[in-house]
């Protein structure tokens, strides 16, 4: 069946390294990308969102890195800051009304 | 620009006890949906809506009423609650179609004892 899901659920990252957050996603028919940031008892919000016709867009700081061939997400953060510390989900568009999260990975930055 | 308001914040209820969960949206977005985040499973789709009149079923709508008689309010209705329902709710909406991002509110974490 459809879902999406992430190969790490925690993440502890130094203060100023780079982080990278995986997903992956089996709806080859998915044609829209999102990555939203929960911060501690606060809904998701967006971060930053890819279209299936390309393979990197890039933000203030973040990256996203689409890879279609196997299905697979990433997210990119530059020069992670405390401020960064949350719960990341991607999310898959499947159709113009439907929306899967995936279980989301919890970043920690470490100062 | 409130975005999307959630009411209430934290909710205890018994069991077999019925309640509303409130979201009110001042967008004027077409599509208003209703997820709930339980540990380790992300967030899962209970009752979506395109429009004012029209709702639909997501992943998890057992246990869960909705209805849109405006394009403002999107309401939950838990008709008689059980200690699996205990979760944290989030509302969200965005204009429909796709790749369109979504606003959430700050969530309802709802125990049923």
């Amino acid at each position: 069946g459809e879902s999406v899901g992430l190969h790490l659920p925690t993440l502890s990252v130094q203060e100023g390294d780079n982080s990278i957050i995986n997903c992956a996603y089996s709806n080859s028919a998915s044609d829209y990308f999102i990555w939203y940031k929960q911060e501690s008892g606060k809904g998701p919000q967006f971060i930053i969102d890819i279209r299936s016709n390309m393979d990197k867009r890039q933000g203030q700081r973040v990256t996203v890195l689409l890879n279609k061939t196997v299905k697979h997400l990433s997210l990119q953060i530059a020069a992670t800051q405390p401020g960064d510390s949350a719960v990341y989900f991607c999310a898959e568009e499947t159709s113009y009304d439907k929306v899967i999260f995936g279980p989301g990975t919890s970043l920690s930055v470490i100062p | 620009n409130a975005g999307v308001t959630q009411t209430p914040k934290f909710q205890v209820l018994k069991t077999g006890q019925s309640m509303t969960l409130q979201c009110a949206q001042d967008m004027n977005h077409e599509y208003m949906s209703w997820y709930r985040q339980d540990p380790g499973m992300g967030l899962r789709l209970i009752h979506y809506s395109v429009g004012a009149g029209i709702t639909d079923q997501g992943e998890v709508p057992n246990g869960y009423n909705v209805s849109r008689s405006t394009t403002e309010d999107f309401p939950l209705r838990l008709l008689s609650a059980a200690p699996s329902q205990t979760s944290v709710y989030f509302c969200a909406s965005s204009y429909l179609g796709q790749g369109t991002e979504a606003f959430f509110g700050q969530g309802t974490r709802l125990t049923v004892v």
